[in-house]
């Protein structure tokens, strides 16, 4: 099974500033890899994928990097609808696809 | 994009199973594969399987094998979970989620809103 990292635990950002989140692999997943964002009590809403493929809808201030098993979502110039928490899930190697313990993007 | 709609709340008790089900509409159902995600309470995101309806053939977790059952019914769109056994950390919301049109395991475009499934005696 693949185990999903993901750093830092709680990200304390302000507004308008640029939070990078980073992700890592136990072993690698090319670049197979999923980030979502999930607010409290809605489900998850998918970001990226492919690494790097912004997903439908989704603003081009998300933007993902990496391949292997080192990952990074960036988001620019954070906005007030952003406070989330960001899940990172590997689709290279299953079963099981697994997913990343997620970091919170909390107000600074 | 497909669009999915689960069953409500459900409470029961150790021991004994939940059945919970995934209604698509918006696009040719079988062309997806449904996958069944779990979230416990202030926990993260857990993969217990997926069905590819137009086979069909499941995939599932080591941790749920021989306690879950994954299955649809194409007639009515809908996809199902029934879990066995139940425990207390079973306790969790359930979710269905699909990738895209033709796709397999993989990533998740579109989810249910979620079934908030309580375990109690």
């Amino acid at each position: 099974e693949i185990v999903m990292t993901q750093s830092p635990a709680t990200l304390s950002v302000s507004p308008g500033e640029t939070p990078t989140l980073s992700c890592r692999a136990s072993q690698s997943v090319s670049s197979n890899l999923a980030w979502y964002q999930q607010k409290p009590g809605q489900a998850p809403r998918l970001l990226i994928y492919g690494a790097s493929t912004r997903a439908i809808g989704i603003p081009a201030r998300f933007s993902g990097s990496g391949s292997g098993t080192e990952f990074t979502l960036t988001i620019s110039s954070l906005q007030s609808e952003d406070f989330a928490v960001y899940y990172c899930q590997q689709y290279n190697n299953w079963p099981p696809l697994t997913f990343g313990g997620g970091t919170k993007v909390e107000i600074k | 994009q497909v669009q999915l709609v689960q069953s409500g709340a459900e409470v029961k008790k150790p021991g004994s199973s939940v059945k919970v089900s995934c209604t698509a509409s918006g696009a040719t159902f079988n062309n997806y594969t449904v996958t069944w995600v779990r979230q416990a309470p202030g926990q993260g995101l857990e993969w217990m399987g997926g069905i590819i309806p137009k086979f069909p053939t499941t995939t599932y977790a080591q941790k749920f094998q021989g306690r879950v059952t994954l299955f649809t019914d194409e007639s009515t769109r809908t996809a199902y979970m029934d879990l066995r056994s139940l425990r207390s950390d079973d306790a969790a919301v359930y979710y269905c989620a699909t990738g895209l049109a033709g796709g397999g395991y993989d990533f998740f475009e579109s989810w249910g809103q979620g079934t908030l499934v309580t375990v109690s005696s």
